[in-house]
């Protein structure tokens, strides 16, 4: 699976969009785009992912670029309960996939009142 | 749906003590894991099932093992506890395929003093 670079933190004012960027310049053309997030040492929480086109649904949006080298998402209209790690994964689709996901560091969003 | 459900929540260990966490899900899923999520760190895979009777190991395997004898269940034996096990530790499961969201557990706090 291919590595994902993320800045280590970022701040967010409350009420504003969040773009958490990332990066994964060797991503292969079967590998999808996921984000997770963490809220307080709570069990990771599936945010969204995508493989090519941008995603949206009721939590945030994915934007993938044309050349699917890097990601951001977006939270439109972040709340004091979006302060979490956010952790961005590529991992490879298929029908066997064994389901392994390979966890780095992750961005730090705070928000902030 | 009770999802992804651990148990204990908490555990304390003296070392050499040996001990199983309990992983249980309701939801079908073929796949299921173990996480261990040192202070400060992102997640780490120990152990993944695929299926009853089939399981693998994962980035840091030493020092555990695993079983998977139903659906449903996906427990995690520490056979000597070390302090280097003190961590949290976290189930997930999901349905095979590359393109399928993970659901975690709560997790469990061990200590091995």
């Amino acid at each position: 699976d291919a590595k994902t670079t993320q800045p280590t933190s970022m701040d967010c004012a409350e009420g504003r969009a969040a773009n958490l960027p990332c990066n994964h310049s060797t991503i292969s053309g079967n590998e999808y785009v996921y984000w997770y997030r963490q809220i307080h040492s709570q069990g990771p929480q599936y945010i969204i992912h995508g493989l090519k086109n941008n995603e949206t649904n009721e939590m945030a949006s994915l934007i993938i670029t044309e050349d699917r080298k890097s990601s951001t998402l977006i939270l439109p209209h972040a709340t004091l309960r979006d302060t979490a790690v956010y952790y961005c994964i590529v991992r490879v689709s298929t029908s066997s996939n064994t389901g392994k996901l390979i966890f780095g560091q992750g961005t730090t969003l705070q928000v902030k009142p | 749906n009770a999802g992804v459900t651990q148990t204990p929540k908490f555990q304390v260990l003296k070392t050499g003590q040996s001990m199983t966490l309990q992983c249980a899900q309701d939801m079908n899923h073929e796949y299921m894991s173990w996480y261990r999520q040192d202070p400060g760190m992102g997640l780490r895979l120990i152990h993944y099932s695929v299926g009853a009777g089939i399981t693998d190991q994962g980035e840091v395997p030493n020092g555990y093992n695993v079983s998977r004898s139903t659906t449903e269940d996906f427990p995690l034996r520490l056979l000597s506890a070390a302090p280097s096990q003190t961590s949290v530790y976290f189930c997930a499961s999901s349905y095979l395929g590359g393109s399928y969201e993970q659901y975690f557990g709560p997790g469990t706090r061990l200590t091995v003093t």
